[in-house]
């Protein structure tokens, strides 16, 4: 299966800076996965990331305050934007392969103060 | 729209006890199920990977069994160990291509 290398693990953040994470993948992917996991919450999917095409957005998500970037088949950014408190989650990157399911980056835990 | 519970919330065993992990899904209609696990601040780890043709998977102390007609999965954990403490998640592919539903997790400890 895949190999998601993801950065920064945490970090602490002043509300209304930006947060960019990353995540590169060991292999050439066609779609890559954004979640967030918020406090005691199970995952809910942010966006899917396709190269060369803008991200598609779940409801409740906007690209304004999360932007996308998937430059090439192995690598993709999340921005959290005008951060508040309200964003202090857990926030993963994934892919699916056919075989094994999806895999999963070890994720960045975001507080926001 | 599929809804994906997980019972028990949280649980607590002796090192040494087997134990049974329960998944139900709403919508039998599903093309695979998998079983995570999730040390707390961390991402998730894949454990099991059940395709939809199939009725469990092995892996180590690990057994999971889908039925998908009665939409439920169990998480069997044989000999259970204090590494065994983490959150165990269960996620559905329903509903189309890459729409992954999850549950909201077991918290299980392992008490030495």
């Amino acid at each position: 299966s895949a190999v998601i290398s993801q950065k920064p693990s945490r970090d602490i953040c002043q509300r209304g800076t930006s947060l960019t994470i990353q995540c590169q993948v060991d292999s050439q992917v066609t779609m890559m996965f954004w979640y967030r996991q918020q406090p005691g919450q199970s995952l809910t999917l942010i966006a899917t990331a396709n190269q060369g095409s803008e991200a598609t957005y779940e409801s409740g998500f906007v690209i304004d305050k999360f932007p996308i970037s998937r430059p090439n088949l192995t690598f993709s950014t999340l921005t959290v934007s005008n951060m508040s408190p309200e964003d202090s989650s857990i926030y993963l990157c994934s892919v699916e392969a056919a075989d094994y399911g999806y895999t999963f980056g070890s994720g960045t835990r975001l507080t926001v103060v | 729209k599929q809804e994906v519970t997980q019972i028990p919330a949280a649980l607590s065993v002796p090192e040494g006890e087997n134990l049974v992990l329960n998944c139900s899904f709403t919508d039998s209609a599903i093309y695979n199920l998998q079983w995570f696990r999730q040390d707390p601040g961390k991402g998730l780890t894949s454990l099991l990977l059940i395709q939809s043709s199939q009725r469990e998977q092995t892996s180590g102390r690990l057994n999971a069994s889908l039925d998908k007609s009665s939409g439920r999965s169990t998480l069997y954990i044989a000999a259970s160990q204090p590494g065994d403490s983490a959150t165990y998640l269960c996620a559905v592919g329903s509903g189309g291509a890459n729409n992954l539903f999850f549950g909201t997790g077991t918290r299980l400890t392992v008490i030495p």
